[in-house]
């Protein structure tokens, strides 16, 4: 119940292109959802966030698009490009756990120029 | 200003040794929060300090593992008789207070890789 699904595990997208990686969770009480993105050797970086009374949250060429009844939630990068290539991480966390951050498995994003 | 900090960043230790790993979280930072990220995976929750009182290690996976935070500022995590299992990159976070909003974000250092041999 504290899982939280990420998918895919890899993903190649052309220069330009958009990216999407999608997320599932089955907690109800999780009230707030980062994204991550993780260079090599180095900490996770948060990305973006949003709270589930928002279906969507865009900031410059990131989005989270959040649907509560599905219990689903997607990052989208438009626009992508070589220096996007990382690891994302999605996360989820809740007040009662002093909001300890559940993570997905990890996306592995390639650019190809 | 600096960022979260970790020493060391790398660490081999031979399976049965001792081993702490230090965490300087940003300055001001109320929470503290440490994880443990396996290859290839996303990080696990250790435990959680709000200044200098541990309010929950539920994460920690054994009694080998302990963590403190006696001044409220800088952290360690002891792993006491490490075994191979243990081998794994441990991160640091820390943020402002425990909130939903964009204060709640954590900030987190560039990790120490323990390798137990």
């Amino acid at each position: 119940q504290q899982q939280v699904k990420q998918s895919p595990q890899s993903l190649i997208v052309q220069k330009g292109g958009i990216s999407i990686i999608n997320c599932a969770y089955e907690n109800t009480a999780f009230d707030y959802f980062p994204w991550y993105q993780q260079f090599p050797g180095k900490g996770p970086a948060l990305l973006i966030a949003i709270r589930p009374d928002v279906s969507e949250k865009k900031e410059g060429r990131f989005t989270i698009s959040f649907n509560k009844s599905a219990k689903q939630f997607s990052l989208h990068i438009m626009d992508s490009q070589p220096g996007d290539s990382a690891t994302y991480f999605c996360a989820a966390s809740w007040m009662d756990s002093n909001y300890q951050l559940i993570w997905g498995a990890g996306t592995k994003l390639i650019i190809k120029p | 200003g600096a960022g979260v900090s970790q020493s060391p960043r790398y660490k081999v230790a031979k399976r049965g040794q001792d081993v702490a790993l230090r965490c300087d979280p940003i300055s001001g930072h109320v929470s503290l929060f440490w994880y443990q990220q396996a290859l290839g995976q996303g990080p696990e929750f250790l435990t959680y300090f709000q200044n200098e009182a541990q309010l929950d290690k539920s994460g920690l996976p054994s009694d080998r593992f302990f963590a403190e935070r006696p001044e409220g500022s800088v952290s360690t995590l002891k792993i006491q008789r490490t075994q191979q299992e243990d081998s794994a990159v441990y991160l640091c976070a820390s943020s402002l207070v425990v909130t939903s909003g964009r204060a709640n974000e954590q900030f987190f250092g560039p990790g120490t890789r323990l390798t137990v041999l």
